[in-house]
């Protein structure tokens, strides 16, 4: 069965040092992986995602993610956090075969000025 | 790319009414539509996976007869909440997807429902 754990459910950071949003699953198959960010009354949007293919992702605004299957590990980093990245984040989880993804329960980034 | 439009962003109407929202996938043809609904400080549940031209698949607790979910082509998907009350006041969002599960959902930005 598919499951996802997002460690924290807030992290505050100061403007201008690195992020750790920690995301852990379990899958019974090769998982695909991704990460989402969701402003105030927004949708969610893509950041980056894993597919198998290299263990390190690099998405969108300046966010990583490395894939460590040993580890069941996802973990999302940055090494600058701005102001604009205060958001919740969504690690997310799928199998190629299962329609549906499994959301883990979301961590609140705050960036302090 | 895989931009998914919903509307409206936002409707308030009186307790009884049906509500219908649109779910657009603008630029890519969604094997895959998706309805969540988003409590306060929550993630997102899914209420209903549906695919264009078959009936929707309701998650258990979900009433089908309250929450209809057309999929007519592979751009739109429409949820209509009938006679809405209170408690069905939420954030109801959209997502769609090209392909098997291993690829992304694409979301939309949300209606926040409010019903008086």
């Amino acid at each position: 069965a598919q499951s996802v754990t997002q460690l924290d459910s807030h992290v505050s950071v100061s403007e201008g040092t690195p992020v750790l949003l920690r995301c852990n699953y379990s899958s019974s198959y090769s998982p695909s992986l991704f990460w989402y960010v969701q402003h105030p009354n927004k949708g969610l949007q893509l950041l980056l995602k894993y597919t198998s293919a290299a263990t390190l992702v690099k998405g969108i605004n300046g966010f990583e993610a490395e894939f460590k299957k040993s580890e069941t590990s996802f973990h999302l980093t940055k090494p600058s956090a701005h102001m604009s990245d205060a958001a919740e984040y969504f690690c997310v989880v799928s199998e190629m075969s299962y329609d549906k993804v499994i959301f883990g329960p979301g961590t609140s980034l705050s960036v302090i000025p | 790319g895989a931009v998914v439009s919903q509307h409206p962003s936002r409707v308030i109407c009186k307790s009884g009414t049906s509500v219908k929202i649109e779910c657009r996938s603008l630029d890519f043809q969604a094997t895959t539509m998706f309805w969540y609904r988003q409590f306060p400080k929550q993630s997102l549940m899914l209420m209903a996976t549906s695919n264009e031209g078959s009936k929707a698949t309701y998650e258990q607790g979900v009433e089908k007869d309250k929450f209809l979910i057309n999929h007519a082509s592979l751009t739109l998907s429409t949820l209509t909440v009938t006679s809405a009350h209170p408690e069905d006041s939420s954030f109801y969002i959209c997502s769609a997807r090209w392909g098997e599960g291993n690829q992304p959902q694409h979301f939309g930005d949300g209606t926040r429902l409010s019903i008086l």
